[in-house]
């Protein structure tokens, strides 16, 4: 079946440590963006790619890096410089431009610091 | 920027109950989608409705562009409708602004 695969489901996070959460899609996607929703609250953009090997800063990017090596792959890295990383995680992809195309999501990770 | 706002911002039915969630955002737009979220944390488009209505199933919803809001409808509800329903607007070519959504729980 086609759809957005994150990983982990569930991940605890040291201090001073980065972590990387993974993002794969097979349903041949150009976009995908990664999203944190904080407990209550709305989606806030961190990071976009329109296509391979190029990306954009969301709203909150700060702490955060990404690359787009492939089209199915869009790794989010948590760094040690992102002070409050305690979330969840939404990675998403639609066909292209946003104007008339829907935004698919895959099933999020939690991410908490120990 | 552009603004999203959704209401109301909780709400609790009794299964069976017929309920309106709305969403106002404060520019033109050319897209406009509706999620919800389960209790999972899942995300699953509900519809892509720049304007007009659209229904599917006990869920149907209203978009009128010029008067900037959409309406989601939801009727006969079912404990597994709870969870939080968002809506989205892009702002620009590749971004979507999400409301702040509005909690909705269905007791049985």
């Amino acid at each position: 079946d086609g759809g957005i695969t994150q990983s982990p489901k569930y991940l605890f996070r040291k201090e001073g440590q980065n972590v990387t959460l993974s993002c794969e899609q097979n349903l041949n996607h150009d976009a995908m963006y990664w999203y944190r929703q904080d407990p209550g609250q709305g989606l806030r953009l961190i990071y976009y790619s329109q296509i391979v090997n190029d990306f954009q800063k969301g709203d909150i990017a700060e702490g955060y890096s990404v690359s787009r090596e492939k089209k199915e792959s869009f790794p989010l890295t948590v760094t040690s410089a992102q002070k409050n990383p305690t979330a969840f995680y939404l990675c998403a992809s639609n066909v292209g431009g946003i104007a008339k195309n829907i935004q698919y999501f895959g099933a999020g990770t939690r991410l908490s610091v120990l | 920027g552009i603004q999203v706002e959704q209401s109301p911002p909780d709400l609790i039915l009794q299964e069976g109950a017929n309920s309106t969630l709305r969403c106002n955002f404060s520019d033109s737009v050319n897209n406009l989608q509706w999620f919800h979220q389960n209790p999972w944390g899942q995300l699953i488009n509900l519809f892509y409705i720049p304007s007009g209505t659209k229904q599917n199933g006990r869920l149907s919803a209203t978009t009128v562009a010029t008067e900037r809001y959409s309406l989601l409808y939801i009727s006969s509800s079912q404990t597994t409708d709870s969870g939080v329903y968002f809506c989205a607007v892009p702002a620009g070519t590749y971004k979507y602004i999400f409301g702040t959504g509005t909690r909705l729980k269905v007791l049985a």
